[in-house]
């Protein structure tokens, strides 16, 4: 069985500061990592994803996250916040049939 | 434009009164799957279907049904909604298994069940 951990339910950053919010995972396959955000009222966007291929991975908007299997670790991360960032951001474990989300992390980015 | 689309966006509707949430999309997408999002819960998925006529149960299909006629459509049918199926719902689709491939969301439906 597969699990998602988010491991902070609401982070509070200032503009300009850096962004981390955190995921750990549980699966008993190679899984497949995503990083959804939720902006007010609207449906989820993918941020990024990790296949397999690099452990590094860049997505949108200038976010990035670490695959990091050794800790079971999947953080987002970006440089600079900027204050359209305040969103839900979901961190989502997937093997093929079957795709589990945190509970998600809410951003708030003060001026 | 690439999407999922669903209908209605907003409902209000007394228990028992049988209601469907219309889900499609126009990517020629094999996968699709129905979520309810609720606060410190995240996204729950209800039913999924890996492509015409094959559904499965997910991990809180009590309350609900659903259909794949046809590859572009996936509806959510409440036989007899309940106030605890007040949520917000969202369709989703994929271009076939869940793995690797990303889903693309739809918009959401709030319901209010009273």
């Amino acid at each position: 069985a597969q699990s998602v951990t988010q491991l902070d339910s609401h982070v509070s950053v200032s503009e300009g500061t850096p962004v981390l919010l955190r995921c750990n995972y549980s699966s008993s396959y190679s899984p497949s990592l995503f990083w959804y955000v939720q902006h007010p009222n609207k449906g989820l966007q993918l941020l990024l994803k990790y296949t397999s291929a690099a452990t590094l991975v860049k997505g949108i908007n200038g976010f990035e996250a670490e695959f990091k299997k050794s800790e079971t670790s999947f953080h987002l991360t970006k440089p600079s916040a900027h204050m359209s960032d305040a969103a839900e951001y979901f961190c989502v474990v997937s093997d093929r049939v079957d795709m589990r989300f945190g509970a998600g992390t809410r951003l708030t980015v003060k001026p | 434009e690439a999407q999922v689309t669903q209908n209605p966006r907003y409902l209000i509707t007394v228990t028992g009164k049988k209601l469907t949430v219309t889900c499609s999309q126009n990517m020629n997408h094999e996968y699709m799957s129905w979520y309810r999002q609720d606060p410190g819960l995240g996204l729950r998925q209800i039913y999924y279907s890996m492509n015409v006529e094959v559904t499965d149960k997910g991990d809180v299909p009590e309350g609900y049904k659903v259909s794949r006629k046809e590859k572009r459509n996936f509806p959510l049918i409440l036989e007899s909604p309940s106030p605890n199926q007040t949520s917000l719902y969202f369709c989703a689709s994929s271009l076939s298994l869940a793995g690797v491939l990303e889903q693309y969301f739809g918009p959401g439906t709030r319901l209010t069940v009273t």
